[in-house]
């Protein structure tokens, strides 16, 4: 009953916008979509969140389509250190029951 | 800030022993959870706790147990160890909004 569909893998080119795709067509209206990464053997690492707007951070951007079915991840300036596994999630802030899947893993190649 | 911490880093267990999996957190967090990691998968939830006192099951309790007696700690304890059990083990915590804060983890091996 994944709540979340997302690529295995990809690529991208150092220097390059990494754009990873989520699809959550079953989403809530009071449930949240958030992205994690988790780099190596390391403890995941949340990136950003978001309901509905567009979301910036730091870190990334979280764009969501209107009719939020879906979304994406864009690291603006991807670097070797950002070679890890993205997990997209959606939840509602009263589900404390956070599950993850087998996530998106990128590569950043020079 | 020590965030959430766990131990012991490392450990091997023989078939059919206990042990427990500390976590501790000094964020004051509400909400605190426990994932288990197998190689080349994703994280799959064992429990959670949403505040001391109150613990539920996640995807896969069986083999575990968990206790919440203060805000700040929640052991895993591993019942009767078996093979299948070998893995990254991972705790967890957060408040209301959802933004996890993980420890380093805890690798056991079931011999």
């Amino acid at each position: 009953d994944a709540k979340t569909t997302q690529p295995t893998s990809m690529d991208c080119a150092e220097g390059r916008a990494a754009n990873l795709p989520c699809n959550h067509s079953t989403i809530s209206g009071n449930e949240y979509v958030y992205w994690y990464r988790q780099i190596h053997s390391q403890g995941p690492q949340y990136i950003i969140h978001g309901l509905k707007n567009n979301e910036t951070n730091e870190m990334a951007s979280l764009i969501i389509t209107e009719d939020r079915k879906s979304s994406t991840l864009i690291l603006p300036h991807a670097t070797l250190r950002d070679t890890a596994v993205y997990y997209c999630i959606v939840r509602s802030y009263n589900n404390n029951d956070m599950r993850f899947g087998a996530g998106t893993r990128l590569t950043v190649k020079p | 800030n020590a965030g959430v911490t766990q131990t012991p880093k490392f450990r091997i267990l023989k078939i059919g022993q206990s042990m427990t999996l500390q976590c501790t957190q000094d964020m004051n967090h509400n909400y605190m959870y426990w994932y288990r990691q197998d190689p080349g998968m994703g994280l799959k939830l064992i429990y959670y706790s949403v505040g001391a006192g109150i613990t539920d099951k996640g995807e896969v309790p069986n083999g575990y147990n968990v206790s919440r007696s203060t805000t700040e700690d929640f052991p895993l304890r591993l019942e009767l160890a078996a093979p299948s059990q070998t893995s990254v083990y991972f705790c967890a915590s957060s408040y209301l909004t959802g933004e996890l804060f993980f420890g380093e983890g805890s690798r056991l091996t079931v011999l």
